[in-house]
């Protein structure tokens, strides 16, 4: 079992719907959780961050962690081509110093 | 705050060269983290530093890489007899080393390593 997965896409969603991506890890000790989104070609750009349990939202943007089911998800409102990206998942893992787990990304194409 | 980065952009190196990347971090982070990004996967790490102190190292850093972070300041990556497994970007990460935010890490632009 891989230590962050994430479905690899792509995801097709039309302009202006809701995309939901989604998480899982195996480390119960997490205790933190990253989303990077990141254009072809180019670096990971953090876009949020979250630490417990519940929702956290920033513009359209809405990260939701549930430590229980060891799942994290992001949400993205009134979704825009530009939003088309691949979109990671991180956590540091444990017991080290800090250093960050990816999944391998999910692949979002918002349509117009 | 001009947020971290790296030299150079782009590389094409024969197979057999060594080659050498730098990266600058964000000025006040004192964290600072070495990954290399393979086509559809996700950054894996290879290197971590606190200050000039490297204090963890990835089973995937062979004996042809070496870092350094002289002064705590930036940071060079060396791969020495580069070999075709190599080519990938090379991405330098860096965040605060206390608080919340130090599991926030923020990436450069990378380095894009092509071995032919």
């Amino acid at each position: 079992q891989k230590e962050v997965e994430q479905n690899s896409g792509p995801l097709s969603v039309p302009e202006g719907a809701i995309a939901s991506l989604n998480c899982t890890y195996s480390d119960r000790g997490s205790q933190s959780f990253f989303w990077y989104r990141q254009y072809s070609g180019k670096s990971p750009e953090l876009i949020m961050s979250i630490y417990s349990n519940g929702d956290k939202e920033d513009g359209r943007f809405t990260a939701q962690l549930n430590k229980a089911s060891q799942y994290v998800s992001l949400l993205i409102r009134d979704s825009q081509p530009s939003d088309s990206a691949t979109y990671l998942c991180a956590a540091p893992r444990t017991g080290g110093y800090n250093k960050l787990i990816f999944g391998a990304g999910t692949r979002l194409a918002v349509h117009p | 705050d001009t947020g971290v980065s790296q030299n150079p952009r782009h590389k094409i190196t024969k197979r057999g060269q060594n080659v050498t990347f730098r990266c600058d971090p964000i000025s006040e982070h004192n964290r600072l983290y070495w990954y290399r990004q393979t086509l559809g996967q996700g950054p894996e790490f290879l290197t971590y530093f606190q200050n000039e102190a490297q204090l963890e190292k990835s089973r995937l850093l062979s004996d042809r890489f070496s870092a350094e972070r002289p002064k705590g300041s930036f940071s060079t990556l060396e791969i020495q007899r580069t070999e075709q497994g190599d080519s990938a970007m090379y991405l330098c990460a860096s965040s605060l080393a206390f608080g919340q935010a130090r599991y926030e890490q923020y990436f450069g632009p990378g380095t894009r390593l092509t071995v032919t």
